[in-house]
C-alpha cells in the first residue's frame, strides 16, 4: 500500500516557468488536499477536493490551479513561477475529514530563481 | 476562523526525560484532533487521532489528551529518546464538516540530547 505519492521530490524552476506537482493516493480516498510550508509559517491550505470533478480554493489559491479527473490523482499546477512560489509542496488525502484522519505524501520541494 | 497553537515553540531535554507539548484551538467545535510528527526535510506522519467524543489516546509513548471544552490537547512523551526529535505538529478540521482541510499549529521543534 504506497499511500499518497507525489512527485517530483525536488525542482529548481526559473521565473515563469510553469510546472505540473503530481500525487497519487491508492487508498480510494474521497479527499485530496495541496498545503504549502514555509519556514515558521506552519501548513497553509491551497486547494481541495471532495472527489473527481469538484474541487474547492483554500486559503492561499493565488498563483495555482487544479484539476481532479479521477479519485486516484489531484495535480497542482504552477502556470508563471514567482520567487514567493518557493516553498515544500505537501499532498494529503483523508476518506472523509471527519471520522479519519489524514494522510501526507513525502511533500516536493520547489525552489524558484 | 479556528487558529492553533502550540506551545512551546521549541524545546532541547536530556535524553530520559518526560515532557509535554501544547497544543490549543479557538473553535472548540472539532469532530478531531491529529497529532503529527515532521523529520527535517520529510514529511508528515500520523501518530495520534482523537475524536471529539475521546479524552484520550495511547500509541506506544505516546499519549495525547483532548479537552474540547477548554481548547486544548497534550501530547506526553515518556522516557524521551534522540530518536523522537523531531517537529511535533498540531491539527484540527478547519470547518465543521471536515471537507475543508486542517488547520495546524506551526508546531514545537523538539530536540533530545544524548
Amino acid at each position: 500500500n504506497a499511500g499518497v505519492t507525489q512527485t517530483p521530490k525536488f525542482r529548481i524552476l526559473k521565473i515563469g516557468q510553469s510546472m505540473t506537482l503530481q500525487c497519487t493516493q491508492d487508498m480510494n480516498h474521497n479527499y485530496m488536499y495541496w498545503y504549502r510550508q514555509d519556514p515558521g509559517m506552519g501548513l497553509k491550505l491551497i486547494y481541495y477536493s471532495v472527489g473527481a470533478g469538484i474541487t474547492d480554493k483554500g486559503e492561499v489559491p493565488n498563483g495555482y490551479n487544479v484539476s481532479r479527473s479521477t479519485t486516484e490523482d489531484f495535480p497542482l499546477r504552477l502556470e508563471l513561477a514567482a520567487p514567493s512560489q518557493t516553498s515544500v509542496y505537501f499532498c494529503a488525502s483523508s476518506l472523509t475529514g471527519d471520522l479519519y484522519g489524514y494522510t501526507f505524501g513525502s511533500g516536493t520541494r520547489l525552489t524558484v530563481v | 476562523k479556528q487558529e492553533v497553537t502550540q506551545i512551546p515553540a521549541a524545546l532541547s531535554v536530556p535524553e530520559g526525560e518526560n515532557l509535554v507539548l501544547n497544543c490549543s484551538f479557538t473553535d472548540s467545535a472539532i469532530y478531531n484532533l491529529q497529532w503529527f510528527r515532521q523529520d527535517p526535510g520529510k514529511g508528515l506522519t500520523s501518530l495520534l487521532l482523537i475524536q471529539s467524543s475521546q479524552r484520550e489516546q495511547t500509541s506506544g509513548r505516546l499519549n495525547a489528551s483532548l479537552d474540547k471544552s477548554s481548547g486544548r490537547s497534550t501530547l506526553y512523551i515518556a522516557a524521551s529518546q534522540p530518536g523522537d526529535s523531531a517537529t511535533y505538529l498540531c491539527a484540527v478540521p478547519t470547518g465543521g464538516g471536515g471537507a475543508d482541510g486542517l488547520t495546524f499549529g506551526k508546531g514545537t521543534h523538539l530536540i533530545i540530547q544524548p
